[in-house]
């Protein structure tokens, strides 16, 4: 089964400073591999994606993420946080079993970006 | 362009009532619909799937069910709601190469 894993539960990050959220998956096949942003009670909106090509991906909001096959991971990057990233953050993989469409996400990270 | 509704925003519902949560999709037929739970502001948990009209598929045995009764409308229920069933509820339009989702119900269960 798809699968993804987000191995923090909060990452904290000085404004201005570069940002890591990582996440590693697990597929069969070739991955399709997302990464959301949810703030606050609101539903989630979509950073990125990959689907094939360019392994460094390029997104909403200066996010960016980068493909590693080698390595089965996807981690979001921005080089310069700001204090209204502060969010939660979730990297998904597409299940497409069965003809289906389902997203499968991980627990999600928490993003603290300090003035 | 492609559009998806769901409502209420929030909901404040006693033990024992029912439920009825509707989500619908504008700008496209036929599509893959899911509800989705989050607990405690977490991860996202898959409830219920559908691919057409009556075709419903559940991911884990709970108090809710869902129907789909047409093309681009996605209803999650529950008859007698329980405590657990508090949370914050996503539907979800999903195509090969992505998702749209709802803006989410809170639903708090008293």
């Amino acid at each position: 089964a798809q699968s993804v894993a987000q191995p923090e539960d909060q990452v904290n990050v000085a404004e201005g400073n570069p940002l890591t959220v990582k996440c590693t998956y697990s597929v069969s096949g070739n991955p399709y591999l997302f990464w959301y942003v949810q703030y606050p009670n609101r539903g989630l909106q979509f950073l990125l994606k990959y689907i094939t090509g360019d392994n460094l991906v390029k997104g909403s909001y200066g996010f960016e993420a980068e493909f590693n096959k080698s390595q089965t991971s996807f981690h979001l990057k921005k080089p310069s946080a700001l204090v209204s990233d502060s969010a939660l953050y979730f990297c998904a993989v597409r299940d497409g079993a069965g003809g289906y469409n389902k997203l499968i996400f991980g627990a999600g990270t928490r993003l603290a970006v300090h003035p | 362009s492609q559009t998806i509704h769901q409502w209420p925003a929030t909901l404040v519902q006693p033990v024992g009532s029912p439920l009825s949560l509707e989500c619908t999709v504008e700008g496209t037929s036929n599509p893959n619909l899911y509800w989705y739970r989050q607990a405690a502001g977490r991860g996202l948990q898959l409830l219920f799937y559908s691919v057409g009209i009556g075709q419903i598929s559940s991911e884990v045995p709970q108090n809710l069910s869902a129907s789909r009764p047409q093309d681009r409308q996605f209803i999650l229920s529950s008859k007698k709601l329980l405590l657990s069933d508090s949370g914050f509820y996503l539907c979800a339009w999903t195509y090969s190469s992505g998702a749209f989702f709802g803006q989410g119900t809170r639903l708090t269960v008293v």
